[in-house]
Parts: C-alpha cells; sequence; structure tokens
C-alpha cells in the first residue's frame, strides 16, 4: 500500500526556518519524481516544488524560488522540503504527493495527509 | 504562465441531479496534461481524472471527464451524498497549476 507521511510541520517566526519530511512506503521512491503542493487556510491548492528521480532535477514555484530547497533520500524513502526566510504568506498545510504517468499522462496519484506550517510572530 | 479558471465557484445541487463542473485554460493546453482532484474538508486531494478523461483508479464512473484545447468539463452524472466536496483541475506542465476549484454544496 502506497503511503505519504509528511512530518515537521509547526509554528515558526517570520525570517524563520523549517524542514518538512515526507516518508514513503509501499513503492519505489527512485521510480517517482515527487511534489510538494500547499494549501493555506480556507484556500486552494497552489504547485511549490518537485525533484525528479534520483534529485538531480528539481524546480520551484516564483513565490519559493531561493527560499525552500527540495531534496531526497532515496536510500531512506524520505523527500524533504527545506523552508528558509519564511514569511506570513507561507503558512499552509503542505502536501507531498506522488508523480505518476499512466500511459504517459502525469498526475498526482497519492497525497500525504499534509503538515501545517504556521509562519507567526 | 497557464491559468486555469474554474466555474461556477459554487455548485447547489441535490443527490440524483447531474453535475457539470467546467474548467477553462488561459492557453491550448494538452488533454494529456489535464487532471480532476476531489477534496473533502480536512483531507488530502484525490486523483479523480487524469489525461483528461481517464478515471484514477478506484473511481466510479459516476465521474466522466471531456474537453480539449482550453475547454474541459467534469461531470458527475447522478450524484451521490460522499460527493459534496471542492474539485480543482490541474494542468501539469512546466510549473503545475491549479485551478481555483468548485465548490459542490448539498442544495
Amino acid at each position: 500500500e502506497v503511503q505519504l507521511v509528511e512530518s515537521g510541520g509547526g509554528l515558526v517566526q517570520p525570517g524563520g526556518s523549517l524542514r518538512l519530511s515526507c516518508a514513503a512506503s509501499g513503492f519505489t521512491l527512485s521510480s517517482h519524481w515527487m511534489h510538494w503542493v500547499r494549501q493555506a487556510p480556507g484556500k486552494g491548492l497552489v504547485w511549490v516544488s518537485r525533484s525528479n528521480g534520483d534529485g538531480s532535477g528539481t524546480a520551484y514555484a516564483d513565490a519559493v524560488k531561493g527560499r525552500f530547497t527540495t531534496s531526497r533520500d532515496n536510500a531512506k524513502n524520505t523527500v524533504y522540503l527545506q523552508m528558509n526566510s519564511l514569511r506570513a504568506e507561507d503558512t499552509a498545510v503542505y502536501y507531498c504527493t506522488r508523480d505518476t504517468r499512466y500511459g504517459g499522462d502525469p498526475s498526482f496519484d497519492f497525497w500525504g495527509q499534509g503538515t501545517l506550517v504556521t509562519v507567526s510572530s | 504562465e497557464i491559468v486555469l479558471t474554474q466555474s461556477p465557484g459554487t455548485l447547489s445541487l441535490s443527490p440524483g441531479e447531474r453535475a457539470t463542473l467546467s474548467c477553462r485554460a488561459s492557453q491550448i493546453i494538452s488533454s494529456s496534461d489535464l487532471a480532476w482532484y476531489q477534496q473533502k474538508p480536512g483531507q488530502a486531494p484525490r486523483l479523480l481524472i487524469y489525461g483528461a478523461s481517464s478515471r484514477a483508479t478506484g473511481i466510479p464512473d459516476r465521474f466522466s471527464g471531456s474537453g480539449s484545447g482550453t475547454d474541459f468539463t467534469l461531470t458527475i452524472s447522478s450524484l451521490e451524498p460522499e460527493d459534496f466536496a471542492v474539485y480543482y483541475c490541474q494542468q501539469y506542465g512546466t510549473s503545475p497549476f491549479f485551478g481555483q476549484g468548485t465548490k459542490l454544496e448539498i442544495k
């Protein structure tokens, strides 16, 4: 059974840092790109970042570029999101999600339960 | 950047009725890159449709997707009580983008 379990969220002051983890099980992590998606309270879904199978290729939304870094340790079946210089507008539930290509068509087929990050003084 | 606009913002229907949700892209996108997700309060999103029209594993056949170019539609043929939720369309692309969502509520 595929499972994604995020952890590491919490309350942090503006300008602070936090590292989120996403523990993956039930599949071969190195075979999948992985993404982070966030959702501010009462708002919609916003893509944050992605990493390819071996972590050598990453991409970021403009809103987090230069502040967030995604990485992975396939041996530990874990994906990370290092968040620096946090701002109030980064407050959100952060989901990690698996990228899959059914018949070549991309989608996010499994999602974790999310971890809440609150940036406030 | 491709922007997806979903309509209506809120749709009020009764169980048993047919629901039609729209997703319009700001420019032509590949049907392969269009997906739909369902999200219930306090839960993570769930993949419903990928490739504009293919149902994900375990999704009931009352859910169907269609469209091409800039206009895509999610149809729920006969609403069940568990279908009332928020629905998002997504364009994969270089930077994946989600529509703002349509809330499907019980009338």
